[in-house]
């Protein structure tokens, strides 16, 4: 199984700001399945990117993610209020097993 | 658009089966061009996928090994529906439980039910 690890925990940041959050693998994900979601409290997690850098329907371009093999980023060029969430990368690792990262707390400083 | 509503109770007794329900609208549950899970959340191990179900010719059930022994994801076709049933419950089981539609990644999801595994 592939352990997925996202850094930092927590992110302090203002409005405005750029964000970067990490996302390793403890072994290279299998034919560009990783994904990225937002997720609120007391929501369901919201698809942000699939495919490494390919935005879901809907997604403003502030958000870009980037990536290959092991080592991934989610980038948010400029934090909106609404940006400030839990984010969760995650991959596909042939069925059955799909593995989730532990999140990233984006928070206003 | 594609929407997920889930149902179930919130509190099952330990060592019962949980049993939640999800209404698929604006897409078939037959439809061969998707996947309708079931994934969990829960502070302890996080975000969860226990299994899911799908047609292509015929269904296909799959399970995540950690649950595979306890795990049923049904269709119900003529209600366009999924369920999840999860035997022998213990207190690790509380949790969020989400049904999602997704293959690779999972695009749509329902609500989320909070289920509390208690006596």
């Amino acid at each position: 199984e592939i352990v997925l690890t996202q850094s930092p925990g927590t992110l302090s940041l203002s409005p405005g700001e750029r964000a970067t959050l990490s996302c390793r693998a403890s072994q290279s994900v299998t034919s560009n399945y990783l994904a990225w979601y937002q997720q609120k409290p007391g929501q369901a997690p919201r698809l942000l990117i699939y495919a490494i850098s390919s935005r879901a329907t809907g997604i403003p371009d502030r958000f870009s993610a980037s990536g290959s093999g092991t080592d991934f980023t989610l980038t948010i060029s400029r934090l909106e209020p609404e940006d400030f969430a839990v984010y969760y990368c995650q991959q596909y690792g042939g069925s059955p097993a799909w593995t989730f990262g532990q999140g990233t707390k984006v928070e206003i400083k | 658009q594609v929407q997920l509503q889930q149902s179930g109770p919130g509190l099952v007794k330990p060592s019962q089966t949980l049993s939640l329900t999800c209404v698929i609208s604006g897409e078939s549950v037959s439809s061969t061009s998707a996947a309708w899970n079931w994934i969990r959340q829960s502070p302890s191990r996080g975000l969860e996928w226990l299994g899911r179900t799908y047609y292509r010719s015929k269904w296909i059930n799959e399970y995540a090994e950690s649950v595979n022994s306890r795990i049923t994801v049904n269709p119900d076709t003529s209600k366009n529906q999924v369920s999840l049933q999860l035997k022998s419950v213990t207190p690790e089981d509380t949790a969020v439980y989400f049904c999602v539609r997704g293959g690779y990644e999972f695009d749509i999801w329902g609500q989320g039910t909070m289920v509390t595994v208690s006596s």
